[in-house]
């Protein structure tokens, strides 16, 4: 198992800010690279894949970065809807997410 | 737009094997170059990529579930199945199926997931 290591493990912000989630693997994993936005008693949904193409339908504030082992998932404006978990997923050998970021309202 | 759809018994005994399926409407399981996948979330913990079954009926297994779990296909019924065998509490979560598409695998669609506990 590839295990991907996320950080932080929670955030407070406001609407408003700009914040920015960081993925580790520890190979290079070229662009297999997916981040999900989840919220309870939601299914989760899909927002970056292949590192930093945008899913159709997702908002323009979200955008995805990387370079083979480290990934960013940016939120450029925090809107009241965006406060949710955030999970990357790695594809490049079978599939696992990160522990998760809970980003919250401070 | 293709639709998931989660079913099975929501309470399992220890020890016997937890069975759901995924139903899918707006297309056909074989119709294109999908993995179809289940995932589950704990209470109280992240998600669980647990595995997939491609259109051929090919499959790739978590190692974390492999002694364990069996996913199949019926495209007859347009639906996929999980078998998940020997339970215990710490399988008690939220299950969920999903489609994997593009050359990355990306889960791109969902169901709204099942909650199965595990109980006598």
């Amino acid at each position: 198992d590839i295990l991907m290591t996320q950080s932080p493990s929670s955030l407070s912000a406001s609407v408003g800010d700009r914040v920015t989630i960081s993925c580790r693997a520890p190979e290079h994993i070229s662009n297999y690279l997916n981040w999900y936005q989840h919220r309870p008693g939601k299914a989760p949904r899909l927002l970056i894949y292949g590192e930093s193409s945008l899913q159709s339908g997702v908002p323009s504030r979200f955008s995805g970065s990387g370079s083979g082992t480290d990934f960013n998932l940016t939120v450029s404006s925090l809107q009241p809807e965006d406060f949710a978990t955030y999970y990357c997923q790695q594809t490049y050998s079978t599939p696992t997410f990160g522990q998760g970021t809970r980003l919250e309202i401070k | 737009q293709v639709q998931l759809q989660e079913s099975g018994p929501g309470r399992v005994k220890p020890s016997q094997t937890l069975s759901l399926t995924c139903t899918v409407s707006g297309g056909s399981i074989t119709g294109g170059r999908y993995y179809w996948s289940w995932i589950r979330q704990p209470a109280g913990k992240g998600l669980e990529w647990i595995g997939r079954i491609y259109t051929s009926g090919s499959t790739n297994y978590s190692p974390s579930f492999k002694s364990r779990v069996t996913i199949s296909l019926d495209a007859s019924k347009n639906q996929f199945s999980l078998n998940l065998r020997s339970v215990t509490g710490a399988d008690t979560a939220v299950y969920y199926c999903a489609r994997d598409a593009g050359y990355t695998s990306y889960s791109d669609s969902w169901g709204q997931g099942t909650l199965v506990t595990v109980s006598s």
